[in-house]
């Protein structure tokens, strides 16, 4: 079955403590992306990559690191997490091509103590 | 800059009753146009996406959206709201040849018997 798999699905932590959110696809797609969901703001992109070790930053950036070692797979890093980082995350993929449509992952619900 | 304005953060019919979810765009080249729906604790679902080739599109689940330029718009339609049609959902833009979505904050629909 196609999709975009995230882990883990729910995350508490505290202020401070590195964490890492996976997130892997089975589809071989070239495209992938990591967005935030805020109540009233909708989809925010935070980092996207366009192929193996290809990335570059969305629209806010700061406080999260990606990389792209593998084509299946995109982990999103928070290196010193801050409670304006709860929030739910998620992960998408496509094809590289225009008008491509994303899949998303379940999402994480992360919570920043 | 694209943007999206999503009027209405909720937005409540009957069962049986017109579906009208509202979507304006700003963009400075002719743009992609998506709807895509968020069920409960899942992930986003592509309902449908304008490219150019008609303005009237279909899309799943019986809505349809009909892009209108001399209005930026790009409203989201059915006939015959369901119960199964309570969810989440989003409008989204991107310049073309780019796979990077902008959204819209959302509006979340409620469909009572």
């Amino acid at each position: 079955e196609a999709q975009v798999t995230q882990n883990p699905r729910y995350l508490i932590t505290v202020t401070g403590k590195k964490l890492t959110v996976t997130c892997s696809q089975n589809m071989n797609h070239e495209y992938m992306s990591w967005y935030r969901q805020d109540p009233g703001l909708g989809l925010r992109q935070i980092y996207y990559s366009m192929n193996v070790e290809v990335t570059d930053k969305g629209d806010v950036p700061e406080g999260y690191k990606v990389s792209r070692k593998e084509k299946r797979n995109f982990p999103l890093i928070l290196e010193s997490p801050s409670p304006n980082q709860t929030s739910l995350y998620f992960c998408a993929s496509s094809f590289l091509a225009t008008n491509e449509k994303l899949f998303f992952g379940s999402g994480t619900q992360l919570s920043v103590l | 800059a694209q943007s999206v304005t999503q009027l209405g953060s909720h937005v409540s019919v009957s069962e049986g009753a017109l579906v009208l979810l509202r979507c304006n765009y700003s963009s400075s080249v002719p743009p992609y146009l998506f709807w895509y729906v968020q069920y409960p604790n899942q992930g986003l679902q592509l309902l449908l996406k304008y490219t150019s080739a008609a303005t009237l599109v279909k899309g799943i689940n019986g809505f349809e959206a009909e892009f209108k330029k001399s209005e930026t718009s790009f409203h989201l339609t059915k006939p015959s709201a369901h119960m199964s049609d309570a969810a989440e959902y989003f409008c989204a833009v991107s310049e073309r040849g780019d796979n990077k979505l902008i959204f819209g904050a959302g509006t979340r629909l409620a469909v009572h018997p």
